[in-house]
Order: C-alpha cells, then sequence, then structure tokens
C-alpha cells in the first residue's frame, strides 16, 4: 500500500538559512504529493503540491522536488524565518482517493 | 482562515459512553475528511466522503461511522468510546472552486480523552 514518511524527524536551522525537509515514498503510483505544515494546536495548513510527472515547482518562498528514480520529495525553504516552525509532512494522491500522509519533521528556527 | 468548525474542542468521556463529534464548512466543498492523530504523528484518514450521501472508510474506520445528509455537515460517532480512542481528531474540506482537491482545509480538531 501507500507509504509516506520523512528521513529526519527534527530540523533546526537558523532564521534566514534555507531549509530542506525530505521525503521517501513507497508507492509510485500517487499523482501528486503534497506538501502541509502543521503549527502547534492547529490544523494543518496546505503549503504546495507537485503532480507527479513533474520534477520541480515553486511556490512563495518554497520549491518542491520530485525525484521518481529514487522516490524522493523534498520541501525547500527559503531565508527560514521564525514564523515556519512547524510540523512538515509529506502526503501522496491518487486522484479521486484521499490523501495518505507521512511523519512529520519538526522544523525549529532560531533568531 | 478557513471557514471550518468543529465541537466540541474537548471531551473527557468515559468508557462505553457513544459520542458524536461535530463538523461543519461554510465553504460548499463537497468532499470531506475526518483524521486522527496523535501528538506529533502523522494523521491516519478515518473516513472520508465525496459529496451527500457518499462515504467512504479509510484505514482506521472499523470503531466508528459517519453521515453525510447535508454538504455542510460531516459528523463523526463512536458507539461505544475506549480508552484507545484518546486522540486528536480533525475534520478537513476540499473542493474549493479553482483550486486543487489536495488542499484540505482543516478545523482546529476536537480533543479526545477517553477514561
Amino acid at each position: 500500500g501507500e507509504s509516506v514518511g520523512l528521513h529526519l524527524p527534527t530540523l533546526s536551522v537558523q532564521e534566514g538559512d534555507n531549509s530542506i525537509i525530505n521525503c521517501a515514498y513507497s508507492n509510485s503510483a500517487s499523482d501528486y504529493f503534497i506538501w502541509y505544515k502543521q503549527e502547534s494546536g492547529k490544523g494543518p495548513q496546505f503549503i504546495i503540491d507537485i503532480r507527479s510527472n513533474m520534477d520541480k515547482r515553486q511556490g512563495q518562498r518554497v520549491t518542491v522536488l520530485l525525484n521518481k528514480t529514487v522516490k524522493h520529495l523534498s520541501l525547500q525553504i527559503a531565508a527560514t524565518q521564525p514564523g515556519d516552525s512547524a510540523v512538515y509532512f509529506c502526503a501522496g494522491n491518487q486522484a479521486g482517493t484521499a490523501l495518505i500522509f507521512g511523519k512529520g519533521t519538526t522544523l525549529s528556527v532560531s533568531s | 482562515e478557513a471557514d471550518i468548525y468543529q465541537t466540541p474542542r474537548y471531551l473527557v468521556i468515559g468508557t462505553g459512553k457513544k459520542i458524536t463529534l461535530e463538523c461543519s464548512q461554510t465553504m460548499g466543498h463537497d468532499k470531506m475528511y475526518w483524521y486522527q492523530q496523535d501528538p506529533g504523528m502523522e494523521l491516519h484518514l478515518i473516513h472520508y466522503s465525496y459529496g451527500v450521501n457518499s462515504t467512504e472508510k479509510g484505514d482506521l474506520s472499523s470503531e466508528s461511522t459517519v453521515s453525510r445528509i447535508r454538504t455542510e455537515h460531516f459528523p463523526l460517532t463512536l458507539e461505544s468510546a475506549r480508552p484507545s480512542h484518546t486522540s486528536q481528531y480533525l475534520c478537513a474540506s476540499s473542493g474549493e472552486e479553482g483550486r486543487s482537491y489536495n488542499e484540505q482545509f482543516f478545523g482546529p480538531g476536537t480533543r479526545l480523552t477517553v477514561l
């Protein structure tokens, strides 16, 4: 079945640095891969998604890279800010079905 | 701020009780979802719905039921609560016009404790 997971449970960076959060997946049948951010005490919030036939997609301060050869997904956050501190989840989707979430990575940004 | 609401926010209840967690959204979204999440852990899909009178089971559905009689309302019922049900329950919806179905809007969650 679908399995989506992250490499590291925690990541600590300095304010202004770039952050890279990684995710590995097992099911190549996913049509989309998605990143969510969850702040303490809140529900997850959509960041960006990427269709499985794409290698890269950019948003505001974020870039998602997809390497289908090694089944690897990453989220890059440029100029990380304290407000980026949260738990980040990757998820996989197949068209018409719900999301399968992986384990999260806690990003801590220090000033 | 998404217009999706969950009640109650916190619930402490005894074993064996029947409980219903409420979820409502005012965005007119056709898809709705229930997830269970333990602190710091991933979300597990319990149930989802593609629209009125449509419900599907997720990975953790065996001990709960849902209904979708109205577009905006998607309640989750536990027939007999057990301590293993202690967790946070998150409701979400998607189907915003012009946006991907992958963009789910989440409610604030219900934190359930079963004694």
